[in-house]
């Protein structure tokens, strides 16, 4: 059975890091592209990120550029995004989602980001 | 850079058809493909409809997807409306440039 979890949320305060992580189990992890999804509260779903399978090459939302970092390690099964200088703006459910050849066919269950003084 | 309108909210009586449309801003509507996500509260979206027409496997043909390129939008069509199609659904689709997802956003639909 294909497996996302989603962990490392929490409350940060303006202009602090986060890192979450996105544990995969059920699938050749190594063979798919991985991307981040967020959505704020009462709000609509938002890409942020993706990467290709071998962890080669990466994409970000303007939103998030140059603050965010997407990565993965193969041999842990495990993806990753590392978030500096957060904003109040960030505050979100962040949802790691496989792509099966364009569509994101498995999501996690979300983790919750909250960013506040 | 593109964009995915969708509209706010649509509602409809149990048993009718309601469809929902998702209208590009630029670049062709056939340039890359559409999906359909449906979100329940408090749940993570699940595909209904992908590359503009393919229902997943589990998906009833109650759901059926279109790309119209005279208008550059896509549809999202469910008959026989039940009540527990009640939920939230997004387009999508990717920009080409940078392999990024583009989401609609999103379209409440009510059924009453």
């Amino acid at each position: 059975e294909v497996q996302l979890v989603e962990s490392g949320g929490g409350l940060v305060q303006p202009g602090g890091s986060l890192r979450l992580s996105c544990a995969a189990s059920g699938f050749t992890f190594s063979s798919y592209w991985m991307h981040w999804v967020r959505q704020a509260p009462g709000k609509g779903l938002v890409w942020v990120s993706r990467i290709n399978s071998d962890g080669s090459s990466t994409s970000y939302a303007d939103s998030v550029k140059g603050r965010f970092t997407i990565s993965r390690d193969n041999a842990k099964n495990t993806l990753y995004l590392q978030m500096n200088s957060l904003r109040a703006e960030d505050t979100a459910v962040y949802y790691c989602a496989r792509v099966r050849r364009v569509d994101f066919d498995y999501w996690g269950q979300g983790t919750l980001v909250t960013v506040s003084s | 850079n593109f964009m995915l309108t969708q509209p706010h909210s649509v509602s409809e009586s149990p048993g009718k058809t309601v469809t929902i449309s998702c209208t590009r801003s630029s670049g062709s509507i056939a340039s890359n493909y559409v999906q359909w996500y449906q979100q329940r509260p408090g749940s993570s979206p699940t595909t209904v409809i992908y590359e503009d027409n393919q229902r997943p496997s589990g998906v009833p043909d109650r759901f059926s997807g279109s790309i119209d390129s005279s208008s550059n939008s896509a549809s999202l069509t469910i008959s026989g409306l039940k009540t527990e199609d009640e939920a939230d659904y997004y387009c999508q689709s990717y920009d080409s440039s940078n392999h990024g997802g583009v989401f609609g956003g999103g379209t409440k639909l009510t059924v009453l």
